[in-house]
């Protein structure tokens, strides 16, 4: 079973703040790598999709970027909104019918 | 709307007895899982099927078992050999293509409590 880890485990920020949590995986294993957001009481939501070294990806004030050959990818959210607490999680998939190995997430709540 | 549905929201089972969980799509997607969460670890894949009347399982598929009788529908039968079964079960589909990285779309999840 593949090790895919996030760091921190929680964060607690203030309105306005920057933030960013990392995704470290095994790099000899690497096919994609996903981030999903997951809401309280909502279902998770895909934010991207990454293959390519050096991948960035941008969606409003969320942004990731990708080194597969170190094995790790960050998720950036510029000025933080209450509507931003969530649990972002991030998941490698190494081919193979699309299966997916999740991280354990990252707890953010962003406070007014 | 199109979407996945899973029912119910919340089930109780004693101790012993097998249960069934529903998930259902209308996304037209060829692939399906089953993931389960517990406190303070990942989703992990219980099982996952890419075809009608085929399906492969995943990291924990012991004490589970499951159906692909219809594309739209994928239930999970958590038996009375699952020795943890209290959870919170998610249901995913996606669409199958060459590049076998394709996002999944969830379902908005059973929690279980065997009781």
């Amino acid at each position: 079973i593949l090790n895919v880890e996030q760091s921190p485990q929680s964060l607690h920020v203030q309105e306005g703040d920057s933030t960013n949590f990392t995704c470290s995986f095994p790099s000899s294993n690497f096919y994609a790598l996903h981030w999903y957001r997951w809401e309280t009481a909502k279902s998770p939501e895909a934010l991207f999709v990454m293959t390519l070294n050096g991948d960035e990806k941008k969606k409003g004030r969320i942004s990731a970027t990708l080194n597969t050959k170190e094995g790790y990818s960050y998720l950036y959210i510029k000025g933080s909104q209450p509507e931003d607490s969530a649990t972002y999680l991030c998941a490698l998939s190494t081919g193979g019918g699309n299966k997916l190995t999740f991280g354990t997430g990252t707890q953010l709540k962003v406070e007014l | 709307d199109g979407g996945i549905t899973q029912s119910p929201k919340y089930l109780f089972r004693k101790e012993g007895q097998n249960v069934t969980l529903s998930c259902e799509q209308n996304l037209n997607h060829d692939a399906m899982y089953w993931y389960r969460q517990d406190p303070g670890q990942g989703l992990r894949l219980i099982y996952y099927s890419q075809i009608v009347n085929d399906f492969q399982k995943g990291d924990i598929a012991e004490g589970y078992s499951v159906s692909r009788e219809k594309k739209e529908s994928f239930p999970l039968t958590v038996t009375s050999a699952q020795k943890n079964p209290t959870a919170f079960y998610l249901c995913a589909s996606s669409i199958v293509s060459v590049s076998s990285y394709n996002e999944q779309f969830f379902g908005p999840g059973t929690r279980l409590t065997v009781l």
